[in-house]
């Protein structure tokens, strides 16, 4: 089946440096990539949608400047936590509509960020 | 639907009984719906799926009804085992397939 492999699966940074996130399509190829953020007890939360050639489209009020999404091929999404801060520590979760499933996404693994 | 960042609410059954879970959306034009399972730690699991022209879809141990005339969805799962244990969000796919989630419920299996 689709799987989308997600890396690191955990990450610790300190205050104001950038951390990357990556989502790679081991056996398919992923136009789009959505990009969800989940705090504690909390449900996920689209954060944006990246597409494979152009710029990513954001939801409203997820900073574009802070988070910055490439999706350089047909394989791999990256996220960009930029100048990150202690309120940006969140599990960070990418999603792809699976390949050979009309309806299915296939999810990353997930990534826990800690900024401290 | 869109999650507003509330805290999840919890729904404790015994082993052996059934469970009902239930979840409103918001998006009357949302085409297809899923049901997650999601462990500590851990990215969500596809439990199962329907489309808005069916109401009911069966799986194993698990029943998935859609209640679009009051945009309700409900995940049944019979003889609720201890490795059901997990947090259950239902999502729903709009425009450019987006899929959104609902706020989610923490399932605790009492032994």
């Amino acid at each position: 089946g689709a799987v989308v492999s997600q890396h690191p699966s955990w990450v610790i940074c300190k205050s104001g440096t950038s951390v990357k996130i990556e989502c790679r399509s081991l056996d398919f190829q992923a136009t789009t990539m959505f990009w969800y953020r989940q705090f504690p007890k909390q449900s996920l939360m689209l954060m944006a949608t990246s597409n494979e050639g152009s710029k990513a489209t954001y939801e409203q009020g997820v900073e574009k400047d802070k988070f910055l999404i490439n999706h350089a091929s047909l394989t791999l999404s990256t996220l960009t936590v930029t100048s990150a801060h202690p309120e940006d520590s969140s599990f960070y979760i990418c999603s792809a509509p699976g390949q050979g499933a009309i309806y299915g996404y296939t999810f990353g693994s997930g990534t826990r960020l800690t900024v401290v | 639907g869109e999650s507003v960042g509330l805290h999840l609410p919890t729904l404790s059954v015994q082993e052996g009984d059934n469970s009902i879970i239930n979840c409103a959306y918001s998006n009357s034009a949302s085409d297809y719906f899923i049901w997650y399972k999601q462990e500590s730690g851990k990215g969500p699991q596809f439990i199962i799926d329907i489309r808005s022209n069916m109401d009911k879809r069966q799986g194993q141990r698990v029943t998935v009804l859609l209640n679009k005339t009051v945009k309700h969805l409900s995940l049944q799962i019979a003889a609720t085992q201890p490795g059901d244990s997990a947090v259950y969000f239902c999502a729903e796919r709009g425009g450019y397939q987006k899929v959104t989630f609902g706020i989610g419920t923490k399932l605790q299996v009492i032994p």
